[in-house]
């Protein structure tokens, strides 16, 4: 069974500060990862996936994250926050694109809260 | 615009009575899921649909059901409701396997259901 695993619930940051969300995860075979970010009354938008390709991810808004096998982690991670990244990030996992489907294990999430 | 739409958005209604919540996937998507998000449980996958098949049941109580029609939207079916039930019901939708399907599910913007 797949699982994810983000730590912290909460992180708050100044903006113009380093964002990192932690994320870790446990799949049996090669995971695909992705992260999704939610605003408020919103539905989840994905911001970045890893399929296997490169291990460093870029996705919208700034974000990217990196896939590490080793330490079955997939971090997000943004340079600089903005007011407007206030929102609530999942972290999930599937066990790929197949002819089942691609349901999602999502981890707890975590809310970001971004400081003047 | 993830192009799932989901109706109704807002719901009220009392315990013990019955909802049905409304979804229809993406153009040319054939899978359907729907997962529940409350604030004790987080995102919680109910039940996936392939192409009016049941593939994949997750954490789903024997109150609830769902079904997929031939125009591939689908209905998730609550029954004798409790208090514990309130929370927001989302929809996603991916491609068939192999038609651009690179694993990432697209959620609707989600109906919130309140019990009281």
């Amino acid at each position: 069974a797949q699982s994810v695993t983000q730590l912290g619930s909460h992180v708050s940051v100044s903006e113009g500060a380093l964002v990192l969300l932690r994320c870790n995860y446990s799949s049996s075979v090669p995971p695909y990862l992705f992260w999704y970010v939610q605003y408020p009354n919103q539905g989840l938008q994905l911001l970045l996936k890893y399929t296997s390709a490169a291990t460093l991810v870029k996705g919208i808004n700034g974000f990217e994250a990196e896939f590490k096998k080793s330490e079955t982690s997939f971090h997000l991670t943004k340079p600089s926050a903005h007011m407007s990244d206030a929102a609530e990030y999942f972290c999930a996992v599937s066990d790929g694109a197949n002819n089942a489907g691609n349901m999602l294990t999502f981890g707890g999430g975590t809310r970001l809260m971004v400081k003047p | 615009d993830s192009g799932v739409t989901q109706t109704p958005k807002h719901l009220i209604t009392a315990t013990g009575q019955r909802v049905t919540l409304r979804c229809s996937p993406r153009s040319g998507d054939l899978s359907v899921y729907w997962y529940q998000q409350s604030l004790d449980q987080g995102l919680q996958f109910l039940i996936q649909y392939y192409n009016g098949e049941e593939r994949a049941k997750g954490n789903i109580l024997e109150r609830f059901s769902a079904q997929q029609f031939p125009d591939l939207h689908s209905e998730l079916n609550l029954s004798s409701l409790e208090l514990g039930d309130s929370a927001l019901y989302f929809c996603a939708s991916s491609p068939r396997w192999g038609q651009a399907n690179t694993g990432e599910l697209f959620f609707g913007e989600g109906s919130r259901l309140t019990v009281l």
